[in-house]
């Protein structure tokens, strides 16, 4: 069966200091991935989203990047935490299937809070 | 303009009663809509998943519904339980050209089980 895990659960970092969340799927290949934020209480915003090994397309222009090194491991990153990078994020994943709609599955969440 | 609006954004209710959590939607081309349930600090879990020609689908105490022509759609909870609170969160998904989907999110409704 196929698995996501995504970590830390909890951070706490100060202004200016660099951001690395790390997500892996595990039980398939090939995934789609994906890293959302969610604000309190706003809905979910997609950050990027990657179909291969070194795809990444970003959804919104901001301080952080993302980066996919091997097929299951999708990256967050920043080199210069600001204050409303906080929040939580999330990782997810879906099967590259063309024609098909699977949804998401998504990994447990990083409460990010920057100080 | 694809949106996903939740209505009411939070509720209180008492153990053992039933609620209603609504989701109004302007997306197109519609695919299908889901209903996630996303407990405090944790990823999105699927509850129940409805195509166009779906009009109610149960999972456990959950029973969606979904009227397409007025492009609503309802959550019922039957017998809530303290363990049902929680945010959840509407998403609808459209098709795009060369068979992919973009997945629109609401902002959820936060309900509240008290004892």
């Amino acid at each position: 069966s196929q698995t996501i895990h995504q970590w830390p659960a909890t951070l706490v970092q100060p202004v200016g200091s660099p951001l690395s969340l790390e997500c892996t799927v595990e039980g398939t290949s090939n995934p789609n991935l994906y890293w959302y934020r969610q604000a309190a209480g706003r809905g979910l915003q997609l950050l990027f989203y990657s179909i291969g090994i070194g795809q990444i397309s970003s959804e919104v222009p901001q301080n952080l990047s993302a980066s996919r090194p091997q097929d299951r491991q999708f990256i967050l990153s920043s080199k210069k935490l600001l204050l409303s990078d906080s929040g939580f994020y999330l990782c997810a994943w879906n099967p590259a299937l063309p024609g098909t709609n699977y949804g998401y599955t998504f990994g447990s969440g990083t409460r990010l809070t920057v100080v | 303009k694809n949106q996903v609006e939740q209505s009411p954004q939070s509720l209180i209710i008492l153990e053992g009663k039933n609620c209603t959590l609504q989701c109004n939607y302007t997306v197109s081309p519609f695919s299908n809509l889901r209903w996630y349930k996303q407990d405090t600090g944790r990823g999105p879990v699927s509850l129940t998943i409805m195509t166009f020609s779906e009009n109610t689908k149960s999972n456990g105490r959950y029973t969606a519904t979904l009227d397409a022509d007025t492009k609503q759609s309802s959550l019922h909870i039957t017998a809530s339980q303290l363990s049902d609170s929680a945010s959840y969160i509407c998403v609808v998904s459209a098709g795009e050209k060369k068979g992919t989907y973009k997945y629109i999110f609401g902002t959820g409704t936060r309900l509240k089980v008290l004892a």
